[in-house]
Parts: structure tokens; C-alpha cells; sequence
């Protein structure tokens, strides 16, 4: 699996909107961008999956340019309980995973 | 029930001692992870069952580690003769057939393991 590069860690304000890049130069042409969002004393949570261009949900948005060797998580408006680590990680489109986590970005969000 | 349940949520061991820890899947999660996760680190893969099969594990880090699931639900890892590098938090996930393509797997809380 390919591996990914992400910042260590951002800061923001309420209100903003944060966009976290990462990038994944040998992701294969099956393999699909996975995020999760990680709270202390919880387990990682799935927010958003996506191949190419563009994929939204009610908690984010992922960008996917054509080559695919990178991707933006963007999640509007953030509130101080955005306050997590986002894990970025390639996975195969189908079969068993083996999820492989690197350190993740440390986002705080700030009043 | 609802999500992924783990038991203890916090287990205190001296080293040396054997612990379990006990992970409930979600009802109908065919595949069950465990994963690892030392403190400022990303979780490591552990171990996977599909169903009771255990198909990999390759992430156990010695033969101390042990994993199983008897019946394709609950699972227990158990970690002999525990050593002070073995503190860290143990994550379950579990996921249904074809789910983790499209929802991602669903994680517990964790047990955090402190060996003293």
C-alpha cells in the first residue's frame, strides 16, 4: 500500500475552515483515499472515502486531482469539537484491509 | 448493540502478568481487527478474524500475543507474561461483509494497558 505524508499538526479558529493535505506519490490505480477522525480516549472514526474529484458528506469534503498522488480533507466552519487527529490512508478498493495508520495530523481548534 | 464494545476500559498489570482483553463486535460484523496503539502514535494492525478464522497475524509483535474468537463474535487478545513496552491503548474494529469498503470499519473505545 502506498504511503502517506500528512502534516503533524494545524491550528485554526472557530469559525474556519481548515483544508489538510496529504500526499500519496505510489497509490496503485485501484486503491481508494480513506480519512478518520480520532478523539482522545476514543478509537478512530471513519468520515469520508473517495476515488477521484470531489466526494461530500455532512461532516467534510475530500478533493482528489486527476494524478490522485495527493488529496484534501476540508471540513467547513470548524468548532473547537473538530479538535482531533485525522488519520489519512490508502486502502485496496475491495478485499481484506489491513488499515495502516501513520501519526496522523493534530488539528486544534482554538475560541 | 450499537458500536463496538471493549472491556476493561483501563487494565493496570504488573509485569509479568497475564491479562485478557475482551472486544464485542457490532452483531453481524463478519470481520473483527485488533490493532495497537502506543501514546502519540497511529494504531498498527494487530490481527483479523473473518468469522472465527484468524487469516493474519502478522502485526502480533511475539508469541506473548494471542488471539481468538471461538464463535465468530466476541473476541479475546491475550498478552502473557506482560512486558512494560506492551503499555498501550488495544483497539477493536469490526466490520459486515462489504462494509468496509463503504463505511469503514467501525472502532471501539479501547482498553488502555499500563504494565507497571
Amino acid at each position: 500500500l502506498a504511503k502517506t505524508t500528512q502534516p503533524i499538526s494545524m491550528d485554526s479558529y472557530e469559525g474556519q475552515e481548515v483544508n489538510i493535505t496529504c500526499s500519496h506519490n505510489n497509490i496503485a490505480t485501484n486503491d481508494y483515499i480513506t480519512w478518520y477522525q480520532q478523539f482522545p480516549s476514543q478509537g478512530p472514526r471513519f468520515i469520508i472515502q473517495g476515488y477521484k474529484t470531489k466526494v461530500t458528506n455532512e461532516v467534510a469534503s475530500l478533493f482528489i486531482p486527476a494524478d490522485r498522488k495527493s488529496s484534501t480533507l476540508s471540513l467547513p466552519r470548524v468548532s473547537l469539537s473538530d479538535t482531533a487527529v485525522y488519520y489519512c490512508l490508502v486502502r485496496r478498493s475491495t478485499g481484506f484491509q489491513k488499515l495502516v495508520f501513520g501519526t496522523g495530523t493534530r488539528l486544534l481548534v482554538s475560541p | 448493540g450499537a458500536g463496538v464494545s471493549q472491556s476493561p476500559r483501563y487494565k493496570v498489570a504488573k509485569r509479568g502478568q497475564d491479562v485478557a482483553l475482551r472486544c464485542d463486535p457490532i452483531s453481524g460484523h463478519v470481520s473483527l481487527f485488533w490493532y495497537q496503539q502506543a501514546l502519540g502514535q497511529g494504531p498498527e494492525f494487530l490481527t483479523y478474524f473473518q468469522n472465527e478464522a484468524q487469516l493474519d497475524k502478522s502485526g502480533l509483535p511475539s508469541d506473548r500475543f494471542f488471539a481468538e474468537r471461538p464463535e465468530g463474535s466476541v473476541s479475546t487478545l491475550k498478552i502473557q507474561r506482560t512486558q512494560q513496552e506492551d503499555s498501550a491503548v488495544y483497539l477493536c474494529a469490526s466490520s459486515r461483509p462489504g462494509g468496509g469498503e463503504v463505511v469503514g470499519y467501525t472502532f471501539g473505545s479501547g482498553t488502555r494497558l499500563t504494565v507497571v
